[in-house]
């Protein structure tokens, strides 16, 4: 079955510090691999997509992440967060003619 | 402008009364699908739509109906509500064919309170 994990239910960091949030998929085919953020009281806003080619992907917002197939995984990354990142982060994970499956999320929180 | 249409953005109704929430999209997508959004519990999806007269369950279909008769719209109904249906709904749709395929486009949200 279709699977998108996000292990971190919570993550704080400083604002200045560098941020990692994970994701990894258990999926059939082969995948086309999303982050969405959304803001408080907020919908959701693409962050960067993964389609093909270039494993490693530049988002708006100064936001990048990688693509490992080996480990299943498509991790998101930004080098200094900001007091604005705070927010919800969603992996999402599509194919071909198959649903959309979206991860839990992972709630970060920014401190001052 | 391309978009995902929900309406209404805000509903307060009673136990029992049947509604309908509208969602329509001008991007001419196959897909579409329905999320509800509960404090901690992430985007959990109720139905979701691969084109227009198929409709499939989602991970919380109960209390639940959909139709897609039309490419562009997919109402989500709900016909004898409950309290424990007061949630953030979204509704998101996408092309998911190869050549094509993009990201999931979101409406605004709409947040359903039931008394």
């Amino acid at each position: 079955a279709q699977s998108v994990t996000q292990p971190d239910i919570h993550i704080t960091v400083s604002e200045g510090a560098s941020l990692e949030l994970r994701c990894n998929y258990s999926y059939g085919a082969t995948p086309y691999l999303f982050w969405y953020v959304q803001s408080p009281g907020q919908g959701l806003q693409l962050l960067l997509k993964y389609f093909s080619g270039d494993t490693l992907v530049q988002g708006i917002k100064g936001f990048e992440a990688e693509f490992k197939r080996s480990q299943s995984s498509f991790n998101l990354r930004k080098p200094s967060v900001h007091w604005s990142d705070a927010a919800e982060y969603f992996c999402a994970v599509g194919a071909d003619g198959q649903n959309f499956v979206f991860g839990p999320g992972t709630r970060l929180s920014v401190l001052p | 402008e391309a978009q995902v249409t929900q309406n209404p953005r805000y509903l307060i109704t009673v136990t029992g009364k049947k509604l309908t929430v509208t969602c329509s999209q001008n991007m001419n997508h196959e897909y579409m699908s329905w999320y509800r959004q509960d404090p901690g519990l992430g985007l959990r999806q109720i139905y979701y739509s691969m084109n227009v007269e198929v409709t499939d369950k989602g991970d919380v279909p109960e209390g639940y109906k959909v139709s897609r008769k039309e490419k562009r719209n997919f109402p989500l109904i709900l016909e004898s509500p409950s309290p424990n249906q007061t949630s953030l709904y979204f509704c998101a749709s996408s092309f998911i064919w190869t050549g094509v395929f993009t990201e999931a486009f979101f409406g605004q949200g709409t947040r359903l309170t039931v008394v």
